[in-house]
């Protein structure tokens, strides 16, 4: 299997611009998350998927975040409008299911977003 | 509510000696453990789990970790480091009776091995 896919791997854009990430799992995997990473907050879990069903949004930081998972095999995280302070490292996850939960999460290589 | 501690920011060992970094966990009922490693611009990667059974878990690249019940700890081992190793650490926990949670990670630890 090819991994977690994430694109685009680098992301330059204007604030207020709207900015849109993508992620393919790896295949047949239940899970799905999207992470935010940087020096000052760490990793931070936005949000999390179970077979496409949003399961806990509670770590998006406001309306201007929107995830989505149309089908098992491609997911989407928005920004819109964009603003310097979600200049982050975006990623992806996805995992099998154990005992009712997700297990060991694979990660994608990320998407590093800056925003001017 | 789950949760999982690294007590130390950074750890700096010499090349050839042990190393250990340190982890320790909240949960209500029993835990599904992690170990995960991120090398600069890159992913976490998978590293190590305890899921249930042996206390000590063998993982990729030589490492170790060994479950402690009543220490609530899982500490991440290795006898001998190596440059290479030298990338950042997270532990992560998931609570067994705790259906569909995430798996909560800490903050991460540097590891720095010198030649």
């Amino acid at each position: 299997d090819a991994g977690v896919i994430q694109s685009p791997r680098h992301e330059v854009t204007e604030m207020g611009q709207e900015v849109t990430l993508r992620c393919k799992p790896i295949s047949g995997h239940d899970y799905l998350f999207w992470y935010r990473q940087t020096m000052m907050r760490g990793l931070e879990l936005l949000i999390y998927f179970n077979n496409n069903v949003p399961i806990d949004d509670s770590g998006m930081p406001e309306d201007r975040f929107s995830a989505k998972m149309p089908n098992a095999s491609f997911s989407t995280l928005k920004i819109q409008p964009s603003e310097p302070r979600d200049s982050a490292v975006y990623f992806c996850a996805s995992s099998l299911a154990l005992a009712g939960g997700p297990h060991e999460q694979y990660f994608g290589p990320g998407t590093r977003l800056t925003v001017t | 509510a789950q949760s999982v501690a690294q007590p130390e920011d950074q750890v700096n060992v010499a090349e050839g000696n042990p190393l250990t970094v340190k982890c320790t966990y909240s949960v209500s009922g029993n835990p599904y453990l992690f170990w995960y490693v991120q090398y600069p611009n890159r992913g976490l990667q998978f590293l190590l789990k305890y899921i249930t059974g042996d206390n000590l878990v063998k993982g990729s690249y030589g490492f170790e970790a060994e479950f402690n019940k009543s220490q609530t700890s899982f500490h991440l081992k290795k006898p001998s480091a190596l440059v290479s190793d030298s990338a950042l650490y997270f532990c992560a926990v998931r609570d067994k009776n705790q259906a569909g949670t995430a798996l909560i990670f800490g903050k991460g630890t540097t590891l720095s091995v010198s030649s």
